[in-house]
């Protein structure tokens, strides 16, 4: 079984200020983890996914993540956001062919 | 570019009525997956299919759900006698088996209200 954590479900930053969301997960399997970021009335589009190898990830828009496997943790960092950043945040944990486990969200507030 | 498509993207309905939603995933994947988001939480995995074959719906929410693909192209949700409790957010993805890590390609989602 797989299950992933956000411990935060809102994070308010300032705008041009780092951010950090993050992300727990547990698993019985090796994992793939991903970033997913949903914008309000849309689909959710990937961040950033670890598979393999560098424990350090880079994405889209100035987002990156770092894989901890002794903490079973993948949280997101960005240096410096920006207020079209606001959105919600969800991480996700797949071991292959079924379905994504998803946590519930952090929705990223950018605040001027 | 086309990406994964869903139709219809709201959905009002009464309690009792059956609705259809469908999903168009990107051509080359022979992946289809199915979501339920409800307010506040992640999307929670509901079936998913390899090319016309259903490979895991034991996670559908109730026997009122059902879902096929009949051509292994596109691929249609059916909620029967829907209940208040079934209004939510239906999201399709898709991806091809080809690609490592089971990425999926997410479609804007049909948000259905059961009245």
């Amino acid at each position: 079984a797989q299950s992933v954590t956000q411990l935060d479900s809102q994070v308010p930053v300032f705008e041009e200020a780092p951010v950090e969301l993050r992300c727990n997960y547990s698993s019985s399997v090796s994992v793939y983890l991903f970033w997913y970021v949903q914008y309000p009335n849309q689909g959710l589009q990937l961040l950033l996914k670890y598979l393999s190898g560098s424990t350090l990830v880079k994405g889209i828009n100035g987002f990156e993540a770092e894989f901890n496997k002794s903490q079973t943790s993948f949280h997101l960092r960005k240096p410096s956001v920006h207020i079209s950043d606001t959105a919600e945040y969800f991480c996700a944990v797949g071991g292959g062919a079924d379905g994504l486990t998803f946590g519930k969200g952090t929705h990223l507030i950018i605040q001027p | 570019d086309t990406g994964v498509s869903q139709n219809p993207r709201h959905k009002i309905t009464k309690r009792g009525q059956n609705v259809t939603f469908r999903c168009d995933p990107i051509s080359e994947h022979n992946r289809l997956y199915w979501y339920r988001q409800t307010l506040g939480q992640g999307p929670e995995f509901l079936t998913y299919f390899q090319n016309e074959a259903q490979l895991e719906k034991s996670r559908l929410l109730s026997d009122r759900f059902s879902a096929e693909r009949p051509k292994g192209s596109f691929s249609t949700l059916e909620i029967q006698r829907t209940e208040q409790g079934d209004s939510a957010m239906y999201l399709c993805a898709s991806s091809t088996q080809g690609l490592a890590g089971g990425e999926q390609f997410f479609g804007p989602g049909t948000r259905l209200t059961v009245l």
